[in-house]
């Protein structure tokens, strides 16, 4: 059965401090490694899908990065709107779910 | 572009009562998968409706039904509602049925609270 484990739970950063959140996953066949982040009261927004282990992808202030066992979200110099909830999820065999982890709250601080 | 829109955003149910949930996906996509998100959990996987037909199905019992139309629209209808059943229900849609090749786009959710 796949298994998505996100760390740390809760972030709290100042602004201007940049950090990694971390994803660890185990999956028969990965499909994709997703990111997603999720503002309170709303549904998740896509903000990235990896295929291969050594691919990286960036957006503004945020990269992720793959590798074979785990995933990393590198967030540079975050500001207060970067606050959210952000959730990795694996696609993997032959199914056509995503496996969630259960995400790390972050909050930037000024 | 049209987002993924559901209804109703909110919804009190009584257990043991019927409740349907509706979800209209973003133009141009075909597939549509069904989500539970508890309080301080990651979203699970309900079902997956393609061609109107459920192509995947997570761990859950069969009072968790569903709908898809050829609007590719869908429904989610859960009967006998417990307690355990109040949760965010997210809808997202895809361009293809396989999650690894086209991400999902989910909508706001609904929330249901069964007391």
């Amino acid at each position: 059965e796949d298994q998505v484990t996100q760390s740390p739970e809760a972030l709290r950063l100042q602004e201007g401090e940049s950090s990694s959140l971390n994803c660890s996953y185990t999956v028969s066949g990965l499909r994709g490694l997703f990111w997603y982040r999720q503002d309170p009261g709303k549904g998740p927004e896509f903000l990235f899908t990896l295929y291969s282990a050594g691919e990286e992808k960036e957006k503004e202030r945020l990269k992720a990065t793959l590798t074979k066992k785990e995933s990393f979200l590198h967030i540079t110099a975050p500001k207060p709107e970067d606050s959210a909830t952000y959730l990795c999820a694996s696609s993997g065999g032959g199914g056509n779910k995503l496996t969630f982890g259960t995400g790390t709250q972050l909050k930037v601080e000024l | 572009e049209t987002g993924v829109t559901q209804s109703p955003t909110h919804l009190i149910k009584t257990r043991g009562q019927q409740v349907t949930l509706r979800c209209s996906s973003q133009s141009g996509h075909n597939t549509v998968s069904w989500y539970q998100q508890a309080l301080g959990q990651g979203p699970q996987f309900i079902f997956q409706y393609y061609r109107e037909e459920e192509n995947g199905r997570g761990n859950f019992p069969p009072r968790f039904s569903g709908l898809q139309f050829p609007n590719y629209s869908s429904e989610l209808n859960v009967n006998a509602l417990e307690l355990d059943d109040s949760a965010l229900y997210l809808c997202a849609s895809s361009e293809h049925p396989g999650t690894g090749n086209s991400p999902l786009h989910f909508g706001n959710g609904t929330r249901l609270t069964v007391t």
